[in-house]
């Protein structure tokens, strides 16, 4: 059974970082894109940032470019997102969801872990 | 980027009917549209992929279809599990974007 599970998310000063974690299990990780989704409370959804299986490629959202950065060790089948700099309006649950290809292009997700909330607030 | 524009925002339906939601892209997608259920409290599940491919385990009351730019979404014989806001998302792009949801209500 595929399974994936995030965790990292917390409550956090504007200006900090904050590092989300995601642990997949029950399909071969490396052969799959991963990507983070965001819900903000109450709003639809936002992809937040997108890797290929080998990590050699990204993709990210406007709103989070140069803030945020995507990897994922392979060898751990562990997915990361190191937020820097956060702001209040990057409020929101993250999801961590499995891509159906290898590349970045072309993916729908599924499935999803159960997400984790990260709070920006003074 | 390609704009997703979902219609309606909010639909009210009972238990049996059958019920549409469009999904409009700004640019044509060709086939590259998934569907997703969400629930209060939970992940999104997908439910369509490539526009009319019903994702396994997934009851067949749920269909898609379209390609371009106009793409629908329809349940037929509502069922009380269905209520839930759903979402459309194109993936022909690096740009990924999702609609902004409808919400599916008991009437």
């Amino acid at each position: 059974e595929v399974q994936i599970l995030e965790s990292g998310g917390g409550l956090v000063q504007p200006g900090g970082s904050l590092r989300l974690s995601c642990a997949a299990s029950g399909f071969t990780f490396m052969d799959y894109a991963m990507t983070w989704v965001r819900q903000a409370p109450g709003k639809g959804l936002e992809l937040v940032s997108l890797i290929s299986s080998t990590g050699g490629t990204t993709f990210y959202a406007d709103s989070v470019k140069g803030r945020f950065t995507i990897s994922r060790d392979n060898s751990k089948n562990t997915l990361y997102l190191q937020m820097n700099s956060l702001r209040a309006d990057d409020t929101a649950v993250y999801y961590c969801a499995k891509g159906q290809r290898t590349a970045v292009t072309n993916n729908w997700f599924d499935p999803w872990g159960q997400g984790t909330l990260v709070t920006v607030s003074s | 980027d390609i704009q997703m524009t979902q219609s309606p925002s909010t639909l009210s339906a009972s238990v049996g009917d059958r019920v549409t939601i469009t999904c409009r892209a700004s640019q044509s997608i060709s086939n590259w549209l998934a569907w997703y259920q969400q629930k209060p409290g939970k992940a999104p599940k997908v439910l369509i992929y490539k526009a009319s491919s019903l994702e396994s385990g997934v009851p067949s009351r749920f269909s898609g279809s379209g390609s371009g730019t106009e793409f629908t979404l329809t349940i037929s014989g509502l069922q009380p599990d269905d209520f839930a806001t759903y979402y459309c998302q194109q993936y022909n792009s690096y740009a990924y974007a999702f609609g902004q949801g409808t919400k599916l209500e008991i009437k």
